[in-house]
């Protein structure tokens, strides 16, 4: 089955840091969307987009939809510890119903 | 409180034993999704239901089967499993697809020996 393309596969940080990870697919998609993990719990959404080029924020978190539908980042400004996790893209690809996610990036922070 | 239940937790069990984790919703989702999550390969849809008796296959639907009778419960079934379907498995709803956020459960973990 089809999968996104997530980089990097994961990331070592001092706090303070701004992170930055991407997704790409070889398919248009409909919507973007970005979600982290905590150690034993299930993902939760962060930030959906919904058109080409939209640039949407949730606090310290910023990420946009690129322009040819086939990409998206998430940065993350000014890291702290309790950004750790897993951080993983998905979307739904044009035509279908189903949601394809990235094989994730694990963030770690070091204080 | 809104949520998405799972159940079991956790589960050992052997080559061929049929088994069925639940997942039932209490936010009258009409999209419910069952997912696998496998080390470097992050999440992968098996099934989803766009409502109730409406089933259609993810990714990867092959060894499982679902079935969809009521709005808020959404059964994954494993006729005959082997070892390959050890993995994480997460189970999620939200109002109707297309619409976020997805809600997820908090993971069954299986192993099949």
């Amino acid at each position: 089955g089809q999968q996104l393309n997530q980089s990097p596969q994961s990331m070592f940080i001092q706090e303070g840091e701004d992170v930055s990870m991407n997704c790409t697919s070889s398919s248009i998609f409909n919507t973007w969307l970005w979600y982290k993990q905590d150690p034993g719990e299930g993902p939760v959404l962060l930030i959906a987009l919904y058109k080409a080029g939209e640039l949407t924020s949730n606090g310290r978190l910023t990420a946009q939809f690129g322009i040819t539908r086939k990409d998206s980042f998430l940065n993350i400004s000014a890291s702290i510890p309790s950004d750790v996790g897993i951080y993983f893209c998905a979307g739904q690809a044009s035509g279908t119903y189903k949601y394809i996610f990235g094989t994730g990036t694990r963030l770690k922070v070091l204080a | 409180e809104a949520q998405v239940t799972q159940n079991p937790r956790y589960l050992i069990t052997v080559t061929g034993k049929k088994l069925t984790v639940t997942c039932s919703q209490n936010m009258n989702h009409e999209y419910m999704s069952w997912y696998r999550q496998d080390p470097g390969l992050g999440l992968r849809q098996i099934y989803y239901s766009m409502n109730v008796e409406v089933t259609d296959k993810g990714d990867v639907p092959e060894g499982y089967k679902v079935s969809r009778k009521e709005k808020r419960n959404f059964p994954l079934i494993l006729e005959s499993p082997s070892p390959n379907q050890t993995s994480l498995y997460f189970c999620a709803s939200s109002l109707a697809f297309g619409y976020q956020p997805q809600h997820f459960g908090d993971g069954t973990r299986l192993s099949i020996l």
